[in-house]
């Protein structure tokens, strides 16, 4: 299916451990995101992409890794999972990060920290 | 501080009423602004979005938005409501980087 997909969907896990979160789009965008959203604060920018092997960080990486291999996918590691971590997970992916670039948006992980 | 500020976080309306929901921005710049909606369980959806020129842009599901420079807004509007619009609603900024709200959830009364 053509567009950007996230798994899982919903993760349960415990303080400390690792944690993967897989996204994938088949736009060929070069441009890809991880967001986290949180009441009260929206959604706020954790890492983002501009090409494979190009990431940069955003405006809560503390905690998280990123890589990307290819172009159409950008996973999300936390390795040793934290209470605080507990959010819902969006990755986006765009043209361009041109501030008027449309990003698209992936359905979301929601991630529960016991 | 540069910051988007969605003053109220919740807001319910009849049906067929009409409806506007409020962003204020703080920035050196003007920037460009976006409205996203968001579905539950699902993810962001762009309603419009703002660049340059006509201060009053047109979106998607009859959703209209007006920037107005010198009260720092671009407040969405829809003139008549419906059901399926009950939805988080999240007003975007861009300058360097897109920078989000913090959402108004908007519940529709039958």
């Amino acid at each position: 299916d053509a567009g950007i997909t996230q798994s899982p969907r919903y993760k349960i896990t415990e303080t400390g451990r690792q944690v993967t979160l897989m996204c994938h789009q088949t736009w060929s965008h070069s441009y890809m995101f991880w967001y986290r959203q949180d009441l009260g604060h929206g959604l706020r920018l954790i890492y983002y992409s501009a090409a494979a092997d190009i990431t940069d960080k955003g405006e809560v990486p503390d905690g998280y890794v990123v890589s990307r291999s290819k172009t159409e996918n950008f996973p999300l590691t936390l390795e040793s999972a934290t209470r605080s971590q507990t959010s819902v997970y969006f990755c986006a992916s765009s043209e361009a990060n041109e501030p008027y670039n449309e990003q698209f948006f992936g359905p979301g992980t929601r991630l529960t920290v016991l | 501080a540069q910051s988007v500020t969605q003053p109220d976080i919740h807001i319910t309306v009849s049906e067929g009423a009409s409806l506007e929901l409020r962003c204020n921005y703080s920035y050196g710049a003007t920037p460009y602004l976006f409205w996203y909606v968001q579905s539950p369980g699902q993810g962001l959806q762009l309603l419009l979005k703002y660049f340059s020129g006509d201060t009053l842009v047109q979106g998607i599901k009859g959703f209209e938005a007006e920037f107005k420079r010198s009260q720092s807004s671009f407040n969405l509007r829809k003139p008549s409501v419906h059901w399926s619009d009950a939805a988080e609603y999240f007003c975007a900024v861009g300058i360097n980087d897109m920078r989000f709200g913090a959402g108004t959830r908007l519940t529709v009364k039958p």
